[in-house]
């Protein structure tokens, strides 16, 4: 079955530093691929998205590229702040089908 | 892990009749539900926050008289669609916040959906 993986937590950065969190999946067809973000005391919002190989999801700073051939969907983000602490969640959808990672919690330091 | 069960996971219903869908937790005790619901190949929106013991928190343009949310227990949450309509046909998904086993820190953990469609 499908199923994603995504590295765990916690991860801990000093602010301005380069962020990645690695999310693997398994997928019988071609889903859509999705990041969320929890932050603290609220429920998920999407961050970004990709529906399609090669597809390029951006939001805040934040990039996530839809590699079919690695089967991945890892977040970077180029310079995180304070402000991005949070838990991130990888999340595959298809059709009625969707999974999501583990959760990463990032704690960034000033 | 901590296992989330959400039944059922498919249902089909006519026009006008309330379907129920259930969000337990089977080896935790969850503090806090959240009920999400998901249009094609679209993110998740959140429709409500559930608390044991207290009434949900819906977010805004959610009918509350229309999706009932009942939390009674730490471990059971229901979702009730009433006088479901086409436009209500989704995809719905619980997540649970809670202490698995020894860990120290609340996590959350997702149902698997469930799919309804309104004929």
């Amino acid at each position: 079955g499908n199923s994603v993986t995504q590295m765990e937590g916690p991860v801990t950065l000093s602010e301005e530093a380069f962020l990645t969190i690695n999310c693997t999946y398994t997928a019988t067809g071609y889903p859509s691929l999705f990041w969320y973000v929890q932050y603290p005391g609220e429920g998920l919002q999407l961050l970004l998205k990709a529906t399609k190989a090669d597809d390029k999801g951006s939001n805040k700073g934040f990039e996530a590229t839809y590699r079919k051939e690695t089967t991945s969907f890892h977040l970077e983000k180029g310079s995180v702040q304070v402000s991005d602490s949070a838990v991130y969640f990888c999340a595959l959808r298809e059709d009625n089908d969707m999974r999501f990672g583990a959760g990463t919690r990032l704690t960034v330091k000033p | 892990g901590a296992v989330v069960s959400q039944h059922p996971s498919r249902v089909i219903c006519k026009s006008g009749t309330s379907v129920k869908i259930e969000c337990r937790s089977l080896d935790f005790q969850a503090t806090t539900m959240f009920w999400y619901r998901q249009f094609p190949k679209q993110s998740l929106m959140l429709m409500a926050t559930s608390n044991e013991g207290s009434k949900a928190t819906y977010e805004q343009g959610v009918e509350k008289d229309k999706f009932l949310i009942n939390h009674a227990s730490l471990t059971l949450s229901t979702l009730t669609v009433t006088s479901a309509h086409p436009e209500d046909s989704s995809f719905y998904i619980c997540s649970a916040r809670g202490r698995y086993g020894e860990q120290s820190e609340e996590k959350l953990f997702f149902g698997s959906g469930t799919q309804l469609s309104v004929l």
